[in-house]
């Protein structure tokens, strides 16, 4: 079993949609939560970071965490086309180590 | 101010040839990690250099080498190369030993196809 587990996808959603994104993981030990925006060809983003259990909010996006259940997620808000790309969940180990999420591509269309 | 930067974009080797890849970190960084991403799957930490030195490892065999200089740039050595280690090479810096997680930043990658 991965210490990180997302759907892949594709997810292919109409422009304005909002988008769940989610991730489970196995390691309780994991305290930071990320997740990570990636254009094709390109190196990853962060998009947003959440310490411990909670939500988080900036713009249209938001981040939950619930370390009860090992389960994080992202929501998109009024999805843009330009939000097309793969998103990436990773959790930190020990020396700022990142762990992935196979990553799940998306597509907003106009 | 500089990203964080890698060469070359791209390249194309043999079964059983040797590469070599490059990173500079983010101005102000000294601590570089580099991850191995195959097409579809999320990167893999491959192993972080801190103080010249590598400080962890991920589950890579010793084909996989690295250096890191004392301007904190550093190289991924990869011997013996496989059709396996066609992937997207990205070089991650942050501040600090304990730098925090969040303040890590990618550079755009080096794409290694192996034929």
């Amino acid at each position: 079993q991965k210490e990180v587990e997302q759907d892949p996808g594709p997810l292919s959603v109409p422009e304005g949609a909002i988008v769940s994104l989610n991730c489970t993981y196995s390691n309780s030990a994991f305290q930071y939560f990320m997740w990570y925006r990636q254009y094709s060809r390109k190196g990853p983003e962060l998009l947003m970071y959440t310490y411990s259990s909670g939500n988080k909010e900036d713009g249209r996006f938001t981040a939950q965490v619930d370390k009860s259940s090992k389960y994080i997620s992202l929501f998109i808000r009024d999805s843009q086309p330009s939000d097309s790309a793969t998103y990436l969940c990773a959790m930190a180990g020990g020396y700022n180590k990142l762990i992935f999420g196979a990553g799940t591509r998306l597509a907003v269309h106009p | 101010d500089a990203g964080v930067t890698q060469s070359p974009t791209h390249l194309i080797k043999t079964r059983g040839q040797q590469v070599t890849l490059r990173c500079s970190p983010k101005s102000g960084h000294d601590t570089v990690s580099w991850y191995q991403q195959a097409l579809g799957q999320g990167p893999q930490f491959i192993f972080q250099y801190y103080e010249e030195e590598e400080r962890q490892r991920g589950n890579f065999p010793d084909r996989f080498s690295g250096h890191q200089f004392p301007n904190y740039s550093s190289e991924l050595n990869v011997n013996a190369l496989l059709l396996g280690d066609s992937a997207l090479y990205l070089c991650a810096s942050i501040r600090g030993g304990q730098g925090i997680v969040y303040e890590q930043y990618f550079g755009p990658g080096t794409r290694l196809t192996v034929t």
